[in-house]
């Protein structure tokens, strides 16, 4: 089992839906979270970081953590073609405190 | 507020050469990170920095090399250039070692061997 998994894509969802980005982790006691975009040829950018159980929320974005079930989401709401990027899910491992990679979804917002 | 800056944007070598890449954290960050990033790949970790040594290493060989300055900012050697090392370089800046202060990214320095 990979550390840090999440679906390639691509995820193709029409412009103004809700996007919906998951990643699952291994190490139980992971407890730093973060959400990455990337467009091509660029460097990621950082969306969105959690910490606690839950939802936190930024303007259109929504992490959700579940530490439980040891996975972490991302929605996009009202998704817009400019969405249309890498998304990149990153998870700070317990014990050694490495920052673990997913190999990121693709996301294309059709207008 | 000064962002993550690297340089050279761009920079192509010849096979065997050797190279030396420059970044210069987020103004209050004192930690930083490279990655190599081939194309259509996710970021793979090289090395961690942090009060001037080397705090994690990922599965790069010794031909990957880093030195962190009094001022924070870093320096990627690369000896012995071999065409798979061509990829987009990433640095990123944290506040501290331990993953809990999220990455900051600079544009990235895009190599090329031939």
């Amino acid at each position: 089992q990979k550390e840090v998994e999440q679906n390639s894509g691509p995820l193709s969802v029409p412009e103004g839906a809700i996007a919906s980005l998951n990643c699952t982790y291994s190490d139980r006691v992971s407890q730093s979270f973060f959400w990455y975009r990337q467009y091509s040829g660029k460097s990621p950018e950082l969306i969105m970081s959690i910490y606690s159980n839950g939802d936190k929320e930024d303007g259109r974005f929504t992490a959700q953590l579940n530490k439980a079930s040891q996975y972490v989401s991302l929605l996009i709401r009202d998704s817009q073609p400019s969405d249309s990027a890498t998304y990149l899910c990153a998870v700070v491992t317990g014990n050694n405190r490495k920052l673990i990679w997913g190999l990121g979804t693709s996301l294309a917002v059709n207008p | 507020d000064a962002g993550v800056t690297q340089s050279p944007t761009h920079l192509i070598k010849t096979r065997g050469q050797q190279v030396t890449l420059r970044c210069s954290p987020k103004s209050g960050h004192d930690t930083v990170s490279w990655y190599q990033q081939a194309l259509g790949q996710g970021p793979q970790f090289i090395f961690q920095y942090y009060e001037e040594e080397e705090r994690q290493r990922g599965n790069f060989p010794d031909r990957f090399s880093g030195h962190q300055f009094p001022n924070y900012s870093s320096e990627l050697n690369v000896n012995a250039l071999l065409l798979g090392d061509s990829a987009l370089y990433l640095c990123a800046s944290s506040s501290g070692p331990s993953g809990g202060s999220p990455l900051h990214f600079g544009n990235g320095t895009r190599l090329t061997v031939t």
